[in-house]
């Protein structure tokens, strides 16, 4: 099972600002950097965010990520349409020796 | 462009094997780590296993460590899985995924599109 908690889902309307949070331990979020992925319906996961707050080349930068001790978010600022999808935050775990996933965040925009 | 193309999934039943393959393009493969990641049918993303640059160091989820196995060929830009005693919670969507670096420890930054493995009677 995911060592990385998000909540399960998220709304909000148009323009809005929209925030999921990642919630791990010492082991991962805590010593390691943290990405964050987005899943269109159908679609394989795309990088959004890596190593906690930096954004790949095509990203628009209405996608901010941030961390602090063992959590972390990803906040979508001025919310559209497109960006209804799954995200999923991750990161290198040094006990488990392995890469963990968060249980991933619905987004809905309403 | 960078491009990750997996292959092999199919039907199988349980307890039989399968070898998934993943064919790389547009990157200079043997500078990264791959990684297998799957997702099973309405489900999370779920870390499979990790191959750094040069098949030195290999890496499992405890769901699949004894039975899955990940190597590579950098003559031939391709990463494989072999996959032993299948069962029913094997079935998914099989991601062949690049790392940013050459150990793996920072996570993927490029996605293939994936090939079904269903483990079936």
């Amino acid at each position: 099972q995911s060592v990385l908690t998000q909540p399960p889902s998220a709304s909000g309307t148009p323009g809005q600002r929209v925030t999921i949070s990642c919630s791990g331990s010492s082991s991962n979020i805590g010593s390691n950097t943290v990405n964050w992925y987005q899943q269109l319906p159908g679609m394989a996961p795309k990088l959004l965010i890596y190593r906690n707050n930096q954004r790949p080349s095509g990203v628009p930068d209405r996608f901010s990520g941030s961390k602090s001790g063992t959590s972390a978010s990803l906040a979508i600022i001025g919310l559209q349409s497109e960006d209804e999808a799954d995200y999923y935050c991750a990161a290198w775990d040094d006990r488990l020796n392995g890469y963990v996933f968060g249980t991933g965040t619905k987004v809905t925009v309403l | 462009e960078v491009q990750l193309v997996e292959s092999g999934g199919v039907v199988v039943q349980p307890g039989g094997s399968l070898r998934l393959s993943c064919a790389a393009s547009g990157f200079t493969f043997d500078d990264y780590a791959m990684h297998w990641v799957r997702q099973a049918p309405g489900k999370g993303l779920e870390w499979v296993s990790l191959v750094n640059w040069d098949g030195s160091n290999t890496y499992y989820a405890d769901s699949v460590k004894g039975r899955f196995t990940i190597s590579r060929d950098n003559s031939k830009n391709s990463l494989y899985l072999q996959t032993n005693s299948l069962s029913a919670e094997d079935t998914a969507l099989y991601y062949c995924a690049k790392d940013s670096n050459s150990l793996g420890y920072y996570g993927m930054d490029v996605w293939g599109q994936g090939t079904t493995v269903t483990v079936s009677s």
